[in-house]
């Protein structure tokens, strides 16, 4: 079956502007995770949906968003981009949750100049 | 704050080495911890442990929880070039929530 899939790959914004990233899940998966990696911090939890609802999220400030679509694809939001969010965001999909078996997507490689 | 430690933070070993990666953790609520390689981009999952002194193994990876003492290990017996990548512990705290190590590098040399 089709693996969890992140578009686009790569993005390249200023400062100031915002920037939605996309993941649709393995068919069947309702839980969708959200993960920022730097070289810094490693991989650190941004927020996990489950049929449309946020369960829970990390420790991030407000210019950081998502939702959960009726389909099980998630889009997740930054506003206001400053230098500090060029990362790599990962998501991965679930049959239930975090505590179970996730299958991670290739990521979206954030510039921000 | 919760807080997971991984060490060693890299690791060089030759081909048919055996290796211990560490996982500690200081959490307020735990449930489970887990253990992902990451090769290139997408860590992809190895093991979730919940119980203590339950051994889970896949292979030549083992990994064991001591909930008593906040660590898990992770052994890899007969390393091959093909074990190189990062290792992620992470523990799931409350509802959903992940708190990952920031990983052990682990490169083995033929």
């Amino acid at each position: 079956k089709a693996g969890v899939t992140q578009t686009p790959r790569y993005l390249i914004k200023t400062r100031g502007q915002q920037v939605t990233l996309s993941c649709s899940p393995i068919s069947g998966h309702r839980s969708v995770s959200w993960y920022q990696q730097t070289p810094g911090q490693g991989l650190q939890f941004l927020f996990e949906y489950f049929s449309e609802t946020q369960r829970n999220k990390g420790n991030f400030p407000g210019r950081f968003s998502g939702r959960q679509f009726s389909n099980s694809r998630s889009e997740m939001n930054v506003s206001t981009l400053e230098l500090g969010d060029s990362a790599l965001y990962l998501c991965a999909s679930s049959l239930q949750g975090t505590y179970n078996e996730q299958f991670f997507g290739p990521g979206t490689r954030l510039t921000v100049l | 704050e919760d807080k997971v430690v991984q060490s060693p933070l890299s690791l060089v070993v030759h081909e048919g080495d055996t290796v211990t990666l560490n996982c500690s953790y200081e959490v307020t609520n735990f449930r489970s911890l887990l253990w992902y390689k990451q090769e290139k981009k997408a860590p992809t999952f190895l093991f979730m442990l919940t119980s203590s002194g339950i051994e889970k193994k896949s292979g030549r990876l083992s990994s064991i929880l001591d909930k008593k003492e906040l660590f898990s290990i992770l052994n890899i017996t007969a390393t091959q070039t093909g074990d190189s990548a990062i290792y992620l512990c992470a523990v799931v705290v409350e509802s959903e929530k992940l708190v990952f190590g920031k990983g052990t590098k682990l490169t083995v040399n033929p």
